[in-house]
C-alpha cells in the first residue's frame, strides 16, 4: 500500500511569514498533485510536477518534486490570510490504477 | 453554474434512513468520482465511473449503493448507514479517468456534509 506522509499536520503562522510543508513517501510516483481545500469547498488543484527535479512557481508558491519522484514540497513566501486552507498532496502510481494516494494534507492558518 | 455541483451540502440521517448525494458536473468529462472524507484520514476513493461504466470499486459496503445514468450526473445512494460514516463526500470528475498514463485534474464539488445519528 503506497503512503503518502504530509508534515506539519498543522501550521498556524503570521501574515508575511515564509513557510515550507512537505510530502514524503517510500514509493516512486509518476506524478505528484498539489490542491488547496478552502473551508466548505473541495480540494482546487494548484500543480501537477511530473519529472524528479522539477520546480513549478505560482506566484508566492513554489513546488518542488524529488529527485527520486518519492517527495515534494510547498514552499509559500509572503503568507497572505487567503493562503489559508487545507494542503493536499495526491500521487499517482502510474500502475493503470484509477486511484490516486492522497496524503492526509496540512492545516494552514495565516493570522493577520 | 459551476463546474461540478453537489445537493444536498448538508445532510443528517438515522440509520434506518434511506437517503440519496445527488453530483452534476457541467464541464463534459467522461468520468465521475465519490471520495469519503473523514478528520485525520486521507481521502479514501469509493468508486469511478468512466463512461457511466464502474470501472474501479474499492472495499466500500454495501449500504453505499452508486448510479451513474449519464456522463453529467452521478448519485450516491444511502441506506442503513452507521455513526461511522459520517463524513464529507466529495464529487470530483475528470476530462477521462485517471490511470496513470493519463494524469490530469479532477475538479471536486463542495461536498455534502453527512452525519449519521
Amino acid at each position: 500500500t503506497q503512503l503518502l506522509e504530509q508534515s506539519p499536520q498543522f501550521l498556524s503562522i503570521q501574515e508575511g511569514e515564509n513557510l515550507t510543508v512537505y510530502c514524503n513517501s517510500s514509493s516512486v510516483f509518476s506524478s505528484l498533485q498539489w490542491y488547496r481545500q478552502e473551508p466548505g469547498e473541495g480540494p482546487v488543484l494548484l500543480v501537477t510536477v511530473v519529472t524528479g527535479g522539477e520546480v513549478k512557481k505560482l506566484k508566492r508558491l513554489t513546488f518542488q518534486f524529488g529527485d527520486a519522484r518519492k517527495d515534494s514540497s510547498l514552499h509559500i513566501t509572503a503568507a497572505q490570510p487567503g493562503d489559508t486552507g487545507l494542503y493536499l498532496c495526491a500521487g499517482d502510481s502510474g500502475a493503470g490504477s484509477y486511484q490516486l494516494t492522497f496524503g492526509k494534507g496540512t492545516k494552514l492558518s495565516v493570522i493577520p | 453554474e459551476t463546474g461540478v455541483t453537489q445537493t444536498p451540502r448538508h445532510l443528517v440521517m438515522g440509520m434506518t434512513n434511506k437517503k440519496s448525494l445527488k453530483c452534476e458536473q457541467h464541464l463534459g468529462h467522461n468520468a465521475m468520482y465519490w471520495y469519503k472524507q473523514s478528520a485525520k484520514k486521507p481521502l479514501e476513493l469509493m468508486f469511478v465511473y468512466s463512461l457511466e461504466e464502474r470501472v474501479e470499486n474499492n472495499s466500500v459496503p454495501s449500504r453505499f449503493s452508486p448510479e451513474c445514468p449519464n456522463s453529467s450526473h452521478l448519485f450516491l445512494h444511502l441506506h442503513t448507514l452507521q455513526p461511522e460514516d459520517s463524513a464529507l463526500y466529495l464529487c470530483a470528475s475528470s476530462q477521462e479517468a485517471l490511470t496513470g498514463i493519463n494524469t490530469g485534474e479532477l475538479f471536486f464539488g463542495e461536498g455534502s456534509r453527512l452525519t449519521v445519528l
